[in-house]
């Protein structure tokens, strides 16, 4: 079982709607936790890296939660727009090894 | 800045075939690191280099070899290339191990 879990696989939403994406996670004891954005085509990039004091995260539209004691996490897109297609990827790291476990990552796709 | 620099982007192989996957950072940063990302599954670790000189096995190594050329490239051989081993591939850097990873834009990989 993959120590880190999204949900919903895939999420469907109109543009200029919120939407909430989730991440659990097993992995301990834990280090950090990152959020991805995934254009299609294209790798990775980062859009937050929360450690364990941080509750919440903001970069522009994009809001990160984390509940280290439920070992849960969130990334909730406020307003959204066409560009923010792609799929989101859920990382965590473990201190006690040099290991990140990604998630398999959620596909949004924004309809006009 | 480049950033993370793959070559080639598209590849078609038959099995049995070999091949080198390359990969280099213009962002001075020690480790390194390959990737492949599966259709439904995070991106699992292949092998990494956590600095000039040294490389280690990560999650999936069965099947490939690895060479820290110098702090900028490091590649990734397929000796015999088998169709499980198509994929996405990723190679990423980072200043060290545990901090923000910086991905390069893939080689799709297609083995016959």
């Amino acid at each position: 079982k993959n120590q880190v879990e999204q949900s919903p696989q895939s999420l469907i939403i109109l543009e200029g709607k919120n939407c909430t994406l989730q991440c659990n996670y097993t992995v301990s004891p834990f280090s950090n936790l990152r959020w991805y954005k995934q254009d299609t085509g294209r790798g990775p990039v980062s859009l937050t890296i929360m450690t364990f004091s941080e509750n919440t995260k903001s970069n522009g539209r994009y809001t990160a939660t984390l509940d280290a004691d439920t070992k849960q996490s969130s990334l909730h897109i406020t307003a959204s727009q066409l560009s923010d297609s792609a799929s989101y990827i859920c990382v965590v790291s473990a201190h006690n090894n040099n290991d990140m476990r990604f998630g398999a990552g959620t596909r949004l796709t924004v309809k006009p | 800045n480049a950033g993370v620099t793959q070559t080639p982007k598209f590849q078609v192989l038959k099995t049995g075939q070999s091949m080198t996957l390359q990969c280099a950072q213009d962002m001075n940063h020690n480790s390194m690191y390959w990737y492949r990302q599966d259709p439904g599954m995070g991106l699992r670790l292949i092998y990494y280099s956590a600095s000039e000189g040294t490389t280690d096995k990560g999650e999936v190594p069965n099947g490939y070899n690895v060479s820290r050329l110098n702090k900028r490239e490091f590649s990734l051989r397929l000796e015999s290339a088998a169709p499980s081993q198509t994929s996405v591939y990723f190679c990423a850097s980072s200043p060290y191990r545990q901090v923000l990873v910086h991905f390069g834009d893939g080689t799709r990989l297609s083995i016959l």
